[in-house]
């Protein structure tokens, strides 16, 4: 069984910049698995923020980015703001089916 | 505007069925592979089911397989899940999602599914 990693929390001062990743248990993350990226605020339905690995969907500023960063898939949040507190999760298409890291919990502090 | 609105949420007993739909608007729904993720209270987001544009092909997470069933009404622009065999640990918010170049694009808000007696 596949598992897909993410760090569970994370910290950032307002103004910096965090890199979130998305691993496999197993193996590496490659654009075949076409990762995607997305925040969600409790009580609210996710937002796409990057998909295809890179690609940012409608909307979302720029400084939001994705990469791969060695063997892991990652997203990048360049001058965070108080509201990019947030769970981010990625998700992984791993053939005939999607497999979601566990999300990370995002602090803006 | 874009929208998909999900419904048919609610209480049933363990071993009982349900069928969940999503109305969308906004976009050409038969254009679009479309899905189910779920979100169990306090944890993550899974992924449950995708179905073609056309139905043809259909895909699910090994934990419904057998129980649930993807489909859709291209003319009603309507996406549905049929669970069957319900158990405790699909107690969850089930959202639909169309899908664009492998990821989820557009969501809907989500409907509650307790599984309890």
């Amino acid at each position: 069984q596949t598992v897909v990693t993410q760090e569970p929390s994370f910290s950032v001062s307002p103004g910096g910049t965090v890199t979130l990743t998305c691993g496999l248990s197993s193996g590496s993350v490659s654009t075949s698995h076409y990762p995607s990226w997305y925040q969600q605020t409790p009580g609210q339905a996710p937002r796409t923020l990057i998909y295809t690995t890179n690609t940012r969907s409608s909307g979302v500023p720029d400084r939001f980015s994705g990469s791969i960063l060695g063997n892991k898939a990652a997203l990048t949040i360049t001058g965070a703001q108080a509201d990019d507190e947030s769970d981010y999760y990625c998700v992984l298409y791993m053939s005939r089916g999607w497999v979601f890291g566990g999300g990370t919990k995002l602090t803006v502090l | 505007e874009v929208q998909l609105v999900e419904s048919g949420g609610g209480l049933v007993q363990p071993g009982g069925s349900l069928r969940l739909s999503c109305a969308a608007s906004g976009f050409t729904f038969n254009s679009y592979w479309m899905s189910w993720v779920r979100q169990a209270p306090g944890k993550g987001l899974e992924w449950v089911a995708s179905i073609k544009q056309d139905g043809s092909e259909t895909y699910y997470v090994d934990s419904v397989k057998g129980r649930f069933t993807i489909s859709r009404d291209n003319a009603e622009n309507s996406l549905y899940v049929q669970m069957n065999s319900l158990r405790a640990e699909d107690t969850a918010v089930y959202y639909c999602a169309n899908q664009r170049r492998w990821a989820f694009d557009i969501w809907g808000q989500g409907t509650m599914v307790t599984v309890s007696s």
